[in-house]
């Protein structure tokens, strides 16, 4: 059973805009999310990250949202740039793992954005 | 500073066979985590280790084997591979705790 889920497969949205990205859980117990960006032939690398004590998180262009009642978050890239055209995962961890010894995150399946010019 | 370097970056390979996966970990990192990625999948945790010993396990069975050595380098073995074995491994290496976690670009492993 997935524990962090990404229902959209795929995204395309017009340069300049807003892109909005979603991701559910269903372990409440998961306390720290993140966001990572995947270019092909390439790792994924980290974009921003969020703590469940809090319910927003900005950096630049990228903000994530974290809604715990509803155990939904969301990344929001705005304005969206061709460059950001990507499979974006979001991940999950326990902050008493993640700062302690262990530390694995939990991906979803991720969501393929296009950007188009 | 370097970044989290895996070798070889493509490796097919027949079933049943045996195969060693390797990972430099980013400069100062001594904590090492593999992952498997399988096509339109997520990464999947397979283990870490944290000063050359197994220091955390995902659902994977025991023929997914790791090493690390003094230098922080890092391998994945996998014994008696299987077609469902094909798949993007990814290495990550952070500070202790999971801190500063930077992945490297990953081996794509086909077995036919």
């Amino acid at each position: 059973d997935q524990q962090v889920k990404q229902n959209s497969p795929s995204l395309s949205v017009q340069e300049g805009r807003i892109s909005i990205l979603n991701c559910d859980y269903t372990n409440s117990m998961f306390d720290y999310f993140l966001w990572y960006k995947k270019y092909p032939a390439e790792g994924p690398t980290f974009l921003i990250s969020i703590s469940s004590i809090k319910d927003k998180n900005e950096d630049g262009r990228f903000t994530v949202f974290l809604n715990k009642s509803a155990k939904h978050l969301s990344l929001h890239i705005v304005p969206s740039q061709p460059g950001d055209s990507a499979v974006y995962f979001c991940a999950a961890t326990l902050l008493m793992n993640y700062g302690g010894s262990q530390g694995n995150l939990i991906f979803g399946k991720g969501t393929k954005l296009s950007v188009k010019p | 500073e370097t970044g989290v370097t895996q070798s070889p970056t493509h490796l097919i390979k027949t079933r049943g066979q045996q195969v060693t996966l390797r990972c430099s970990s980013q400069s100062g990192h001594n904590t090492v985590s593999w992952y498997q990625q399988a096509l339109g999948q997520g990464p999947q945790f397979i283990f870490q280790y944290y000063r050359e010993e197994e220091n955390g396990r995902g659902n994977f069975p025991p023929r997914f084997s790791g090493l690390q050595f003094p230098n922080y380098s890092s391998e994945l073995n996998v014994n008696a591979l299987e077609l469902d074995d094909s798949a993007l491994y990814l290495c990550a290496s952070s500070l202790p705790g999971g801190y500063g976690y930077t992945f490297g670009s990953g081996t794509r492993l086909t077995v036919v």
